[in-house]
């Protein structure tokens, strides 16, 4: 079975700074997908970012970038220049290729970054 | 942008009723997912579904649960006979192709409050 583990359930950062969000899951499979999902107050997730486990180059989206660390089971995601609308809840999640005909994801538990004026 | 919509925002419900949460996944896609959030814990897993049938469900997705694809547009959730502990956000999602690779896309959530 897949864990995702989020252990900061909240933090701040002042507008147009630097903050990196925190991420360790746990699978036995040697090929996955690591997500992080952004849910602003109107609810919806979106997709914010996505690495797949067997390429080493650490994906960006702009002003989003992540550091994957396979061996320590690591997926931080760096937000820079954040804006206030980055203020958000941010979930981290992890799927398998092929699982079945489909491929759940299973998640963290979520933190909620605040991005102060 | 194409959306998956889902309602009600909001259903409250006497425990032991039967309840029906509906989505409409983005039109071009094959797989639908349902997940709950309880307060305060983690997004779970549910049920996925493909080619009008369960393709996987957690244990949570007992015998109370159920999903069905009526008319084509529509995905629904249906609860038999709500408990208490189904008060929860229930997300729906779908996605092209039901590998890792492809993004899932989620709908806004409905509220479900079990009195």
């Amino acid at each position: 079975a897949q864990t995702v583990t989020q252990s900061q359930p909240e933090m701040s950062v002042q507008e147009a700074e630097t903050v990196t969000l925190s991420c360790t899951y746990d699978t036995s499979e040697s090929n996955y997908y690591l997500f992080w999902y952004k849910q602003p107050p109107s609810r919806q997730m979106i997709l914010v970012i996505r690495q797949e486990a067997y390429k080493q180059q650490n994906a960006t989206e702009n002003r989003f970038s992540v550091n994957f660390q396979k061996a320590a089971k690591s997926f931080s995601l760096k937000i820079s220049d954040s804006q206030l609308g980055d203020t958000a809840m941010y979930f981290c999640a992890l799927s398998l290729p092929n699982a079945g005909a489909n491929s759940k994801l299973t998640f963290g538990k979520g933190i909620t970054l605040s991005v102060r004026p | 942008e194409p959306e998956v919509t889902q309602t009600p925002s909001h259903q409250v419900t006497q425990m032991g009723q039967e309840v029906i949460l509906r989505c409409v996944p983005i039109s071009n896609h094959l797989y639908f997912y349902w997940y709950r959030q309880i307060l305060g814990q983690k997004v779970e897993f549910l049920v996925s579904f493909y080619n009008n049938e369960i393709s996987e469900k957690s244990e949570i997705f007992d015998d109370q649960f159920s999903v069905e694809r009526p008319d084509g547009s529509n995905f629904t959730l249906k609860i038999r006979s709500t408990k208490l502990e189904d008060s929860a956000m229930y997300f729906c999602a779908s996605s092209t192709a039901g590998t890792g690779n492809q993004p899932q896309h989620f709908g806004d959530g409905t509220r479900l409050s079990i009195l």
